[in-house]
C-alpha cells in the first residue's frame, strides 16, 4: 500500500513566476490536508480538503495561493506569482476522515523562489 | 491563542539511554494527541498516538504520557538508537474535524 506521494520533490522557480504542488492520498483516504514548514520551525496548517470540497482554508493566505481536489487525479497547490517568502517546505497528509482522524504525510516538496 | 510548545528544542542523549521530549499544550478541549518524527529532508513519521481519555499508551520502545491536568504530553523512546536522531513533533487537535496544531519540534541527537 503506498503511502501519501507528492511530486515533484524539489521546484525551484523564479519570482513572479507560478509553482504547482502535487499531492496523492493513501489508497482508501479521501481526506487531504496542505501545510507550509520554514526551517526550524513546526508545521503551519493552510487547507483542509476533501474531494471536490475545501473544508476550512482558514491557514492559506488569500492572494496568490489556492488548492483543490478534484474528483479525479491528486490534490493541487497552486502558488501564483510566487515571492522569496514562499520558499518552503509543504507537506501534505491525508486521512480516512474515520476514527481519530490520524494523518499521514508525503515526503514533501521543497520550494526555492530565486 | 492556543498553542502547543515544547520545552527544550534540543536534547543531546547517549546511545542506549532512554529519552524524555516534552510538549505543553494549552486546549484544554483537545482531544487527541499525536507525535511525529521527522528526519532531515523528510516527511513527519507517524510515531503514537494517544486519545484524553487515556493516560499512558506504550508502542515498540516508545511510551507517550499524557497529564490533562497539567497539559502535558511527552514521549518516551527506550534505549534510544543513532536511527531515533530526528526532530520530534507533538500535535494536538484542535478542531472537531481533525485539524491539528503542531509544535516547533525537537531536535534529538543521539551520541555514541
Amino acid at each position: 500500500n503506498a503511502g501519501v506521494m507528492q511530486n515533484p520533490r524539489h521546484l525551484v522557480r523564479r519570482r513572479g513566476q507560478e509553482a504547482r504542488l502535487r499531492c496523492s492520498p493513501m489508497k482508501g483516504h479521501s481526506h487531504v490536508y496542505w501545510y507550509r514548514q520554514l526551517p526550524e520551525e513546526g508545521l503551519k496548517f493552510m487547507v483542509y480538503l476533501q474531494k471536490e470540497n475545501i473544508i476550512d482554508e482558514s491557514g492559506m493566505p488569500k492572494e496568490r495561493f489556492s488548492a483543490e481536489f478534484p474528483k479525479e487525479g491528486p490534490s493541487i497547490l497552486r502558488i501564483q506569482q510566487v515571492v522569496r517568502g514562499d520558499s518552503a517546505a509543504y507537506f501534505c497528509a491525508s486521512s480516512t476522515g474515520q476514527g481519530n482522524g490520524e494523518q499521514y504525510f508525503g515526503p514533501g516538496t521543497r520550494l526555492t523562489v530565486t | 491563542g492556543e498553542s502547543v510548545g515544547l520545552h527544550l528544542p534540543t536534547l543531546s542523549v547517549q546511545e542506549g539511554d532512554n529519552s524524555i521530549i516534552n510538549c505543553a499544550y494549552s486546549n484544554s478541549a483537545s482531544d487527541y494527541f499525536i507525535w511525529y518524527k521527522q528526519e532531515s529532508g523528510k516527511g513527519p513519521q507517524f510515531i503514537i498516538d494517544i486519545r484524553s481519555n487515556m493516560d499512558k499508551r506504550q508502542g515498540q520502545r516508545v511510551t507517550v504520557l499524557l497529564n490533562k491536568t497539567v497539559k502535558h504530553l511527552s514521549l518516551q523512546i527506550a534505549a534510544t538508537q543513532p536511527g531515533d536522531s530526528a526532530v520530534y513533533f507533538c500535535a494536538e487537535k484542535s478542531d472537531s474535524w481533525g485539524k491539528f496544531q503542531f509544535g516547533a519540534g525537537t531536535q534529538v541527537v543521539v551520541t555514541p
